[in-house]
């Protein structure tokens, strides 16, 4: 089954402790991208990948980290997480010919 | 700084009824248009415009883009509970920015009995 997997699907974390969110898609897509949606903001683009080694910032980069060692995986880092940092978090991917994006079923972030 | 913005905030109409709802955008080097409906998980894709004038549709659900006037609507025709939901507007751009992915902020539609 194609899909997009995360996890941890629910994170409560304290200030300052490193964490990392994994993303794996299953469909051999090039293109992988990391949202957080927030009430009354939508969802906004943190960083995307178009394939290995090729990363770049999206609208809200800012604490974030992220790394395409591999194509299936994108993992996105928060080496010192803050309480603006607690949000529901989406990763996505999709291929260059359909840009059908599927959304990975979300991770809820709460840092205390 | 590109922008989507989505109209109305919040609807809420009863079974039967048509909506529409709107999205406005200002981006750099615009490549695609794209709607998506959330219910209580991730997004799901519905529609993907590239042309101007060219309605697409999928069942009581249709869509059309206008490149000219910088928008797109979104039309529910003969609307059902099941059509409750956020339907969120998104633009891809293309260039040197190709996978920036904006999002409006969301409509949220509920559908009484």
């Amino acid at each position: 089954e194609a899909q997009v997997t995360q996890n941890p699907r629910y994170l409560i974390t304290v200030t300052g402790k490193k964490l990392t969110v994994t993303c794996s898609q299953n469909m051999n897509h090039e293109y992988m991208s990391w949202y957080r949606q927030d009430p009354g903001l939508g969802l906004r683009q943190i960083y995307y990948s178009m394939n290995v080694e090729v990363t770049d910032k999206g609208d809200v980069p800012e604490g974030y980290k992220v790394s395409r060692k591999e194509k299936r995986n994108f993992p996105l880092i928060l080496e010192s997480p803050s309480p603006n940092q607690t949000s529901l978090y989406f990763c996505a991917s999709r291929g260059q010919v359909l840009l059908e994006q599927y959304f990975g079923p979300g991770t809820r972030l709460t840092v205390t | 700084e590109d922008k989507v913005v989505q109209s109305p905030l919040s609807l809420v109409v009863h079974e039967g009824d048509t909506v529409t709802l709107n999205c406005s955008y200002e981006v750099t080097n615009f490549r695609s248009l794209l709607w998506y409906k959330q219910e209580k998980k991730a997004p799901t894709f519905l529609f993907m415009l590239t042309s101007s004038g060219i309605e697409k549709k999928s069942g009581r659900l249709s869509s059309i883009l206008d490149k000219k006037e910088l928008f797109s609507i979104l039309n529910i025709t003969a609307t059902q509970t099941g059509d409750s939901a956020v339907y969120l507007c998104a633009v891809s751009a293309g260039g040197t920015s190709y996978g920036k992915l904006t999002f409006g902020q969301g409509t949220i539609l509920t559908v009484h009995p």
